[in-house]
């Protein structure tokens, strides 16, 4: 069972640069979300959906776009990447609404600098 | 708006000692959940313990407890008999099942355990 496969696990891009982190999950959960983290800041979320279609914004979305095609993948664009953009991103899917939903599965995180 | 708030940054403990690790939050909605997650240095996410807000025991999962105290509107985190292995970053996270669902953390707490 893979759980929450997130890539690449690091990144380098220069400062205007377009990328995608990819976020995929076999548990066939309604939930996924991206949140970053920075020393001191904690995880902070930068957008979630809870279905196919459905996405939303979190507390940090400025500068991220996303999209829910399938139930399974989330992807995570950065249009034109900035150096404060440069943090640790993590993928995170769980069940929606049910008695089930009690714990978020992460994925193993993508180290991205933006020079 | 929904909260989530960690007062300690950093603590040392002693091993062998139980620690309590604060969280409170702040919320408008009656049904809700809220997680504590371990991050030790490798950075992956732990899912240690879940307490919704219609549980009428505080919820136990081995040296783990919740003391959940819902005036309060506090969710601490309490380790018993602490060990090495202990050591890492630690984070109370809050999820509004009425509202748009969506999973928010705090800033995190680091727990050193002292040989």
């Amino acid at each position: 069972n893979a759980g929450v496969t997130q890539t690449p696990k690091f990144q380098v891009l220069k400062t205007g640069q377009s990328m995608t982190l990819q976020c995929a999950q076999d548990m066939n959960h309604e939930y996924m979300s991206w949140y970053r983290q920075d020393p001191g800041m904690g995880l902070r979320l930068i957008h979630y959906s809870v279905g196919a279609g459905i996405t939303d914004q979190g507390e940090v979305p400025n500068g991220y776009n996303v999209s829910r095609s399938t139930t399974e993948d989330f992807p995570l664009r950065l249009l034109s990447a900035a150096p404060s953009q440069t943090s640790v991103y993590f993928c995170a899917s769980s069940y929606a609404g049910t008695a089930e939903a009690e714990k978020l599965f992460f994925g193993s995180g993508t180290q991205l600098s933006v020079l | 708006a929904q909260k989530i708030t960690q007062t300690q940054p950093g603590m040392f403990v002693q091993e062998k000692e139980a620690v309590t690790l604060d969280c409170t939050y702040d919320t408008s909605d009656p049904s809700y959940g809220l997680f504590w997650y371990k991050q030790p240095s490798s950075g992956e996410m732990i899912f240690l313990i879940y307490q919704g807000s219609y549980d009428q025991q505080n919820a136990t999962e081995g040296r783990y407890s919740l003391n959940f105290q819902k005036a309060r509107k506090s969710a601490n985190l309490v380790i018993s008999a602490s060990q090495l292995g202990d050591s890492a970053m630690y984070f109370c996270a809050m999820r509004e099942w009425g509202r748009d669902d969506k999973i928010i953390f705090g800033k995190g707490t680091r727990l050193h355990i002292l040989p």
